[in-house]
């Protein structure tokens, strides 16, 4: 494997449910973060994590809940989601933080809430 | 508040040049990224620009205007492959990217 991946590629999942979304990035990186990304809208940063730290949780309901055991994997736990979390779900890793750096995003997860 | 635009959608033919054009308005700045995603893949990296002026990879190049909180980027000998979204970033002063919406080019034979 290389680069950033992610598993599950799509979801379906009712309002009840609990899932995990995973990434992993074999790139030596040391942040890495989680984005939503919906139809015609910007991407939007949820959190970031560096050497396995969360530095940003940019106001996410709680029933997004992310969890970084080592810096080379990222989960997202989802559980009493909405319809309107409906998105696709990225995960994205760099070097550091440092401004120079750019981003190696993963597929994706296709979420669709019932 | 921070905001970035960008066109909607633009649509070019195939070899002609095509601009796409992003202004920012952020608190502070640490930089301007491009990058390019394909129809349920994920967005790769096209260019940085931290100081004013062009910058030319290949078929793609990339300019910065901090003054004018303006960017650029210019795609030459278009290909049908380069129909995709173009997504316009700016890092503020607090490290975080700031995300356009992004622009879907369309690229007719």
């Amino acid at each position: 494997e290389t680069g950033v991946t992610q598993t599950p590629r799509h979801l379906v999942m009712g309002m009840t449910n609990k899932k995990s979304l995973k990434c992993e990035q074999h790139l030596g990186h040391n942040a890495m973060y989680w984005y939503k990304q919906s139809a015609k809208k910007p991407l939007e940063l949820m959190f970031v994590y560096n050497f396995k730290e969360q530095t940003e949780n940019n106001s996410v309901p709680s029933r997004f809940s992310p969890e970084c055991p080592n810096s080379s994997h990222l989960f997202l736990h989802l559980h009493t989601l909405q319809p309107e979390d409906s998105a696709l779900y990225l995960c994205a890793s760099s070097q550091d933080l440092e401004a120079t750096y750019e981003q190696y995003f993963g597929p994706g997860t296709r979420l669709t809430v019932t | 508040g921070q905001n970035i635009d960008q066109p909607t959608e633009m649509t070019a033919t195939e070899g002609a040049i095509v601009q796409i054009n992003c202004t920012y308005q952020t608190s502070g700045f640490n930089g301007l990224f491009w990058y390019q995603q394909h129809a349920g893949e994920a967005p790769t990296f096209l260019s940085y620009n931290v100081l004013d002026g062009l910058e030319e990879k290949g078929r793609f190049s990339s300019f910065l205007s901090r003054s004018k909180g303006y960017s650029y980027l210019l795609l030459k000998e278009l290909q049908m492959k380069d129909s995709a979204s173009y997504l316009c970033a700016v890092r503020d002063s607090n490290y975080q990217l700031i995300w356009g919406a992004g622009t879907k080019l369309i690229i007719k034979p």
